[in-house]
């Protein structure tokens, strides 16, 4: 079983819609989750970071963490084509190790 | 201009022959980390380094080397390269362990083919 699973996708939604990515993780001491954005070709880079269990807005971006079901998602409104690329979830627990899924990769429709 | 800088970006190499990936950044980050990324296995870590003279193996640490003699550098060594270790590297550093909060910056990425 992979530590940190996410659907590969592709997710596609029309553009204005909400997009809803998913992440499970297995290490119930896990601490930090991170959300990474991944432009084909590109580095990752941060959308969103959430260690306590509830909800975090940043502007388009809500990031859910539910550490009972070992869930943490990423909510996306009004989704823009700019926001097409792929979605990485990172878990950090003791130790330091970092351990990310394979990302989920979103087309949004115009 | 805060940056992560890696050296060559692209690089085709022969099966045995070290070969030396560098990482360098620039905003006195105390964590930096190497990672690879496969299809279909995204990114694994490589290792990571908590601060000079302090690294530990991550997921996939064998047939890699590292060294971390300043705060602001972290090479990545490949002592024999083998066709498996074909992959893209990316290194990543923050201003502490990401056990907390602090983001990571990834470095553009070296593409690495060994032949």
């Amino acid at each position: 079983q992979k530590e940190v699973e996410q659907n590969s996708g592709p997710l596609s939604v029309p553009e204005g819609a909400i997009a809803s990515l998913n992440c499970t993780y297995s290490d119930r001491g896990s601490q930090s989750f991170f959300w990474y954005r991944q432009y084909s070709g590109k580095s990752p880079e941060l959308i969103m970071f959430i260690y306590s269990n509830g909800d975090k807005e940043d502007g388009r971006f809500t990031a859910q963490l539910n550490k009972a079901s070992q869930y943490v998602s990423l909510l996306i409104r009004d989704s823009q084509p700019s926001d097409s690329a792929t979605y990485l979830c990172a878990v950090t627990g003791g130790y330091q190790k970092v351990t990310f899924g394979t990302g989920t990769k979103l087309q949004v429709i115009p | 201009e805060a940056q992560v800088t890696q050296n060559p970006r692209y690089l085709i190499t022969v099966t045995g022959k070290k070969l030396t990936v560098t990482c360098s950044q620039n905003m006195n980050h105390e964590y930096m980390s190497w990672y690879r990324q496969d299809p279909g296995l995204g990114l694994r870590q490589i290792y990571y380094s908590m601060n000079v003279e302090v690294t530990d193996k991550g997921d996939v640490p064998e047939g890699y080397k590292v060294s971390r003699k300043e705060k602001r550098n972290f090479p990545l060594i490949l002592e024999s390269p083998s066709p498996n270790q074909t992959s893209l590297y990316f290194c990543a550093s923050s201003l502490s362990d990401t056990s907390y909060s602090y983001e990571q910056y990834f470095g553009p990425g070296t593409r690495l083919t060994v032949t």
